[in-house]
């Protein structure tokens, strides 16, 4: 594809829903990051995969949060039990490979909105 | 741990006029530094990268940034704005080129 693309681009919760936020990376890209975005505020590492492999995961706030990237391309972020302050964009970016410095490219993100 | 910090979360320029968009770094290391744009309901855009090459980085739609050691800083500049320009902007550090860590961001006003 074009570039990085996430579905949906918007999404409402009830407090206690299961939500899945899907991430699609640009082709052949290794590495790929979750962020989140709270209003106001700058985008937050939430987790990191080289390939399937979840090589950093020390930003998710709780264990309601959970990723995967089970065949190396497209991710999924689950979050469990939604609560109000979950609510937030949540950013994608893929990046070419690591080892060195390459450029991240993020996608338009999803608002989650959680009542 | 490295972090950034942006000073001032609203800026307001003349069109015409010049830009200046302050980011200061810490970290225990040499640094990557970045800037990126924010449009609404859009994605990150990057506008310029520090990757311990020149210090004075030039990046796309007129922007540069110098990398200043000594202040640890990195301000974005633009010698005249335009109203496109307006948007939300970041900086933000990486280390062993993972991660990003963003600042809390700037939006800039560009008034006709």
């Amino acid at each position: 594809g074009a570039g990085v693309s996430q579905s949906p681009r918007y999404k409402v919760a009830k407090r206690g829903q299961d939500v899945a936020l899907r991430c699609d990376p640009i082709s052949g890209h290794v590495s790929l990051f979750w962020y989140q975005q709270a209003l106001g505020q700058g985008p937050e590492f939430l987790t990191y995969f080289q390939n399937e492999a979840q090589l950093d995961k020390s930003g998710l706030p709780s264990d309601r949060f959970f990723a995967e990237r089970p065949e190396g391309s497209v991710s999924t972020l689950k979050i469990q039990r939604t609560q109000q302050e979950d609510s937030a964009v949540y950013l994608c970016a893929s990046s070419l490979r690591t080892g060195t410095y390459n450029e991240q490219f993020f996608g338009p993100g999803t608002r989650l909105t959680v009542l | 741990a490295q972090s950034v910090t942006q000073l001032g979360s609203h800026v307001s320029v003349s069109e015409g006029a010049l830009v200046l968009l302050r980011c200061n770094y810490s970290s225990s290391v040499p640094p990557y530094l970045f800037w990126y744009v924010q449009y609404p309901n859009q994605g990150l855009q990057l506008l310029l990268k520090y990757t311990s090459a020149a210090t004075l980085v030039k990046g796309i739609n007129g922007f540069e940034a110098e990398f200043k050691k000594s202040e640890t800083s990195f301000h974005l500049t633009k010698p005249s704005a335009h109203m496109s320009d307006a948007a939300e902007y970041f900086c933000a550090v990486s280390l062993a080129a993972r991660q990003l860590t963003f600042g809390s961001g700037t939006q800039l006003t560009v008034l006709p």
